[in-house]
């Protein structure tokens, strides 16, 4: 069945690193791929999202490209602040149903 | 601003009561979901929804009802709580097409402890 797999966490970074969160999928056809971030105490929001391969979703500095050929969908951002400390879940919907399938979540931590 | 509204941020229930967690949405969305999120284990699709008084199982469904008799309200029902239904519970709301994706909106979440 479809699924998510990313990197496990925690990450720590200092303030201005550059980061890298992996995420690859299984899936049949061609599903949909999204990262929301969870902020402490809140819900999931949607980050970004890439709905057909080569696309690439970026929002807030952050950017991930929809490789079909290695089946991922990386998260980066160049330059990390404070603020991003959070959760990040890579997540996929298929295109046969609307349900998501979710990784297990990556907690980053950006330290001063 | 469009909203997932969950009734409580934070509960504490016994062992054997039944527990009702309330989810409403503005959006007028067709799709709604309950997760559970417990650390090491991400989220893990309890109910699910596509429209009114219609229901379908996710992955974890044992120990757990939902009830749909409004399109915009969702309610997840703990029959009979256990600790081990201790975790964070989300609800999550969309539209349905199977040509256009768009992405959950999500409630900030009920905390649920069972002692």
């Amino acid at each position: 069945g479809d699924s998510v797999t990313q990197m496990e966490g925690p990450v720590t970074l200092s303030e201005e690193a550059f980061l890298t969160i992996n995420c690859t999928y299984t899936a049949t056809g061609y599903p949909s791929l999204f990262w929301y971030v969870q902020y402490p105490g809140e819900g999931l929001q949607l980050l970004l999202k890439a709905t057909k391969a080569d696309d690439k979703g970026s929002n807030k500095g952050f950017e991930a490209t929809y490789r079909k050929e290695t089946t991922s969908f990386h998260l980066e951002k160049g330059s990390v602040q404070v603020s991003d400390s959070a959760v990040y879940f890579c997540a996929l919907k298929s295109n046969t149903g609307n349900q998501f399938y979710f990784g297990t979540g990556t907690s980053l931590t950006v330290i001063p | 601003d469009v909203k997932v509204t969950q009734s409580s941020r934070y509960l504490v229930k016994r062992t054997g009561e039944k527990v009702f967690l309330e989810c409403v949405q503005d959006m007028d969305h067709e799709n709604m979901f309950w997760y559970r999120q417990d650390p090491g284990l991400g989220l893990r699709l309890i109910y699910f929804s596509y429209d009114v008084k219609m229901k379908e199982k996710g992955d974890i469904p044992e120990g757990y009802s939902v009830s749909r008799e409004k399109k915009e309200r969702f309610s997840l029902i703990l029959e009979s709580a256990s600790t081990n239904q201790t975790s964070m519970y989300l609800c999550a709301s969309s539209f349905f097409s199977l040509r256009y994706n768009y992405g959950y909106t999500f409630g900030s979440g009920t905390r649920l402890t069972v002692v």
